[in-house]
């Protein structure tokens, strides 16, 4: 069954400060992998797709990186805009797409 | 609009009432997904519709629950005979492509329903 799991649960950071999420999964024959943001209230927004082990794909101040077994999403000097849960979700080939629970992230000014 | 849109954007429904959520997704999108969302939990599939078919329904919980887009466009999610445990978040999802070579969702801003 395919899983995805992501941490920590919530992150406080102070504008300017720099840090990473985790999306950690298992998955049978991975199709790509997609990071999305979702404001209080609002549906998820898409971010990124990465494909392959390796593979990077930058949007402003956020980095998203993929290795076999997890990805990254790494924000720089992040502003309180960014403030949002960061959902990751899975998917194999010919299967559903499977979202992890997400990470609430708030940037205080 | 250019977005996809859900109504009601709130639900508020007795134990037993029946209750139909809509969705409009963006034109000309091929594939659809509902998802229902818990509080503070990432999206939950439910099920998929490729045009008017119907593809995968394995993520409904029960029978109680039922979905169809008859045209290829606009859908329904239906749920019968509302349980407390209905209570939830229902976004709707549509992309452009089929379900097994599209890179992007594009997500509604959801139905919040409260069984009381």
């Amino acid at each position: 069954e395919d899983q995805v799991t992501q941490s920590p649960e919530a992150l406080r950071l102070q504008e300017g400060e720099s840090s990473s999420l985790n999306c950690s999964y298992t998955v049978s024959g991975l199709r790509g992998l997609f990071w999305y943001r979702q404001d209080p209230g609002k549906g998820p927004e898409f971010l990124f797709t990465l494909y392959s082990a390796g593979e990077e794909k930058e949007k402003e101040r956020l980095k998203a990186t993929l290795t076999k077994k997890e990805s990254f999403l790494h924000i720089t000097a992040p502003k309180p805009e960014d403030s949002a849960t960061y959902l990751c979700a899975v998917q194999a080939y010919g299967q559903n797409f499977v979202f992890g629970p997400g990470t609430r992230l708030s940037v205080l000014p | 609009g250019a977005g996809v849109s859900q109504s009601p954007r709130y639900k508020v429904a007795k134990r037993g009432q029946d209750v139909a959520l809509r969705c409009d997704p963006i034109s000309g999108h091929v594939s659809l997904f509902w998802y229902q969302q818990a509080l503070g939990q990432g999206p939950e599939f439910l099920t998929y519709f490729q045009n008017e078919a119907q593809l995968d329904k394995s993520g409904l919980p029960s029978d109680r629950f039922f979905a169809e887009r008859p045209e290829g466009s606009v859908s329904t999610l239906k749920i019968q005979r509302t349980q407390q445990e209905d209570s939830a978040v229902y976004l709707c999802a549509s992309s452009l492509g089929r379900r097994e070579n599209t890179g992007e969702l594009f997500f509604g801003e959801g139905s919040r329903l409260t069984v009381l």
